[in-house]
């Protein structure tokens, strides 16, 4: 069954502190990788995303992310944390419409705090 | 701009009522989607439409019904049969590419309240 799975529930890192969230996935088939960023209250904000080619994959706000296939990993970066990066961030996977119907499916979240 | 927009923002709602979420998008997308977020838990596929007139469940649909009589709008009805509504429903679209899964846009959500 396709799964996605974000083993950290939350992280707190220092203002300035490089940051990495992992993700792994489980499909069937060749992945179509997401990250989003939800703030509190707030709908979902796509920050990157993998199709194919290069497996480092640069995003808005200075994100980035390595896919791993050989290790089913999907993790994002980040070198510097700002405070405004507090949030919540769902890595997801989705592949061939066919009988998945184009959904995506999401991980539990990952809370992410940043002290000063 | 293009873009979601979810109505109402809060709702709350007594126990046997049912309420309608109300979605609408303009970016000219085929596919809608209903989800639901609680602490913890991520997003759950509630239900999803890829064409006008034609709609399929997803993973928690029971409690739930939909209707897509326009590319533009897909409203999410909960019932009375839905034994724990409390929670916030985001409403999506995409334009897959091909036959492929494309990003998902999101609305801003609606918070259900029930007392």
């Amino acid at each position: 069954a396709q799964s996605v799975t974000q083993p950290d529930i939350h992280i707190t890192v220092s203002e300035g502190a490089s940051l990495e969230l992992r993700c792994n996935y489980s499909y069937g088939a060749t992945p179509y990788l997401f990250w989003y960023v939800q703030s509190p209250g707030q709908g979902l904000q796509l920050l990157l995303k993998y199709f194919s080619g290069d497996t480092l994959v640069q995003g808005i706000k200075g994100f980035e992310a390595e896919f791993k296939r050989s290790q089913s990993s999907f993790n994002l970066r980040k070198p510097s944390v700002h405070w405004s990066d507090a949030a919540e961030y769902f890595c997801a996977v989705g592949g061939l419409r066919g009988n998945q119907g184009g959904k995506l499916i999401f991980g539990q979240g990952t809370e992410l705090s940043v002290k000063p | 701009d293009g873009g979601i927009t979810q109505s109402p923002k809060y709702l709350f709602r007594k126990e046997g009522q049912n309420v309608t979420l109300s979605c609408e998008q303009n970016l000219n997308h085929d596919a809608m989607y209903w989800y639901r977020q609680d602490p913890g838990q991520g997003l759950r596929l509630i239900y999803y439409s890829q064409i006008v007139n034609d709609f399929q469940k997803g993973d928690i649909a029971e409690g739930y019904s939909v209707s897509r009589e326009k590319k533009e709008s897909f409203p999410l009805t909960v019932t009375s049969a839905q034994k724990n509504p409390t929670a916030f429903y985001l409403c999506a679209s995409s334009t897959p590419p091909g036959l492929h899964t494309g990003e998902l846009f999101f609305g801003e959500g609606s918070r259900l309240t029930v007392l």
